[in-house]
């Protein structure tokens, strides 16, 4: 069972757009994380929303979380070649332990 | 520098043979988890720890060990390798105060 499940699973855009993508979760959650990989390497942490947050800022990234729909979006502005990626949502389950469920990710290809 | 160290980076094997995947980190986080990665399945949780000598079963226990006698170390064992554990396999560390993983670099197993 996912708990984080992302749309959609492949985006292609021209550099300088924006990218959108969207993860679902299905339990409470204390907040909802962000990562970036790139091809086979190790996930890099981008961005964290807890759960009282509508809405976060970092530089290009830009997440909203709406927990009454147990959803969240993560906006990547003026998209450029080096953020071809996969973006992964993570929900950690609210239970205070720290099982976190990945969703299977969005491959993002920024074309130059 | 802050790390989460796995080793090896690759590694075959034939079905059957015990082997050990070493994950440390050097960052004094609380809890260490450990994910296998397959196409179109994402990260899926093997088993994680919240501190020394707690450790809980993630999505995927089956087949797999682990051990949690120091905080910065967190092996995972196969006990005897089948060829449906070949997969991409990250170790991953946090803190308990602020959540959000720093990930190793990966070990991409093979069985044969």
């Amino acid at each position: 069972s996912q708990q984080g499940e992302e749309d959609p699973q492949a985006l292609s855009i021209q550099e300088g757009e924006n990218a959108t993508m969207n993860c679902s979760y299905k339990t409470s959650i204390n907040n909802l994380q962000w990562y970036r990989q790139n091809s086979g390497r190790g996930l890099v942490h981008l961005i964290l929303i807890r759960s009282n947050e509508r809405e976060k800022h970092s530089g290009r990234l830009r997440v909203t979380l709406d927990t009454s729909k147990k959803s969240s979006s993560l906006l990547i502005t003026a998209s450029r070649a080096a953020d071809t990626a996969s973006y992964f949502c993570a929900a950690p389950f609210n239970t205070g332990g720290f099982k976190t469920i990945f969703g299977a990710g969005t491959r993002l290809f920024v074309k130059a | 520098e802050a790390q989460v160290t796995q080793n090896p980076r690759y590694l075959i094997t034939v079905t059957g043979k015990k082997l050990t995947v070493t994950c440390s980190q050097n960052m004094n986080h609380e809890y260490m988890s450990w994910y296998r990665q397959d196409p179109g399945l994402g990260l899926r949780q093997i088993y994680y720890s919240m501190n020394v000598e707690v450790t809980d079963k993630g999505d995927v226990p089956e087949g797999y060990k682990v051990s949690r006698k120091e905080k910065r170390n967190f092996p995972l064992i196969l006990e005897s390798p089948s060829p449906n554990q070949t997969s991409l396999y990250f170790c991953a560390s946090s803190s308990a105060g602020t959540p959000g993983y720093t990930f190793g670099s990966g070990t991409r197993l093979t069985v044969v």
